[in-house]
């Protein structure tokens, strides 16, 4: 079923581990998104990349990390995890040029302790 | 920079009534507008769009019309069904950009 792949689903994390959000897309999709959304916040943009080998900063990108090695995978690195980054994580992927719909993946919900 | 403002919920009504979720922005430019849906334990999806001014978008039985005089994109359904319960997620994407800037979200229930 083509679309856009997370993992994990759910994951409980210590404060300051490392921890990795996976995200593949088969729809061969230019651009890529990282989003947060919290509870009365919406979804507020993390990191995104336009194209294979680069990548930008949202709104919200402090203690987060992102690399585009190639087109299908874009994870999402928190290098020492903190509570405030408690939420739920969706990738999404969206055909470059113009005011394309952008594709969810069913999110990653985390947990800092 | 650009901002989406949408009315506070949670919302709820009973089956058959009808539904306004208003929505308004700030933008420079000429940006696209989204609404997109979230159903429980899902990713967002797209519901419409509409791309320039006095754009009406359309699907499920849902419209919202594109005006720019107002700066709003207000989402209206004329008869809900308990299948409609949703997050409810208005959106701008400015002409040129990659980006889309989401409101807050309106969480909607439908009671039978």
């Amino acid at each position: 079923i083509a679309g856009i792949t997370q993992a994990p689903t759910s994951q409980i994390l210590a404060a300051g581990r490392r921890m990795t959000l996976r995200c593949t897309q088969d729809m061969r999709h230019n651009a890529m998104y990282w989003y947060r959304q919290d509870l009365g916040l919406g979804l507020r943009l993390i990191h995104y990349s336009n194209t294979a080998g680069t990548t930008g900063k949202g709104e919200v990108p402090d203690g987060y990390s992102v690399s585009r090695a190639n087109t299908d995978d874009f994870p999402l690195t928190l290098a020492s995890a903190v509570p405030s980054q408690t939420s739920v994580y969706f990738c999404a992927s969206k055909a470059s040029g113009g005011p394309g719909e952008l594709f969810f993946g069913e999110g990653s919900r985390l947990t800092v302790l | 920079g650009d901002s989406v403002t949408q009315m506070e919920g949670p919302v709820t009504l009973s089956e058959e009534a009808f539904l306004t979720i208003n929505c308004t922005y700030t933008a420079t430019g000429y940006p696209s507008l989204f609404w997109y849906v979230q159903y429980p334990g899902e990713g967002l999806q797209l519901l419409l769009k509409a791309t320039k001014a006095d754009d009406k978008g359309s699907n499920k039985g849902f419209e919202a019309t594109y005006r720019k005089e107002t700066t709003s994109f207000h989402l209206e359904k004329g008869s809900v069904q308990v299948s409609d319960s949703a997050v409810y997620f208005c959106a701008l994407s400015d002409q040129g950009a990659q980006k889309l800037v989401f409101g807050q979200g309106t969480r909607l229930t439908i009671n039978p």
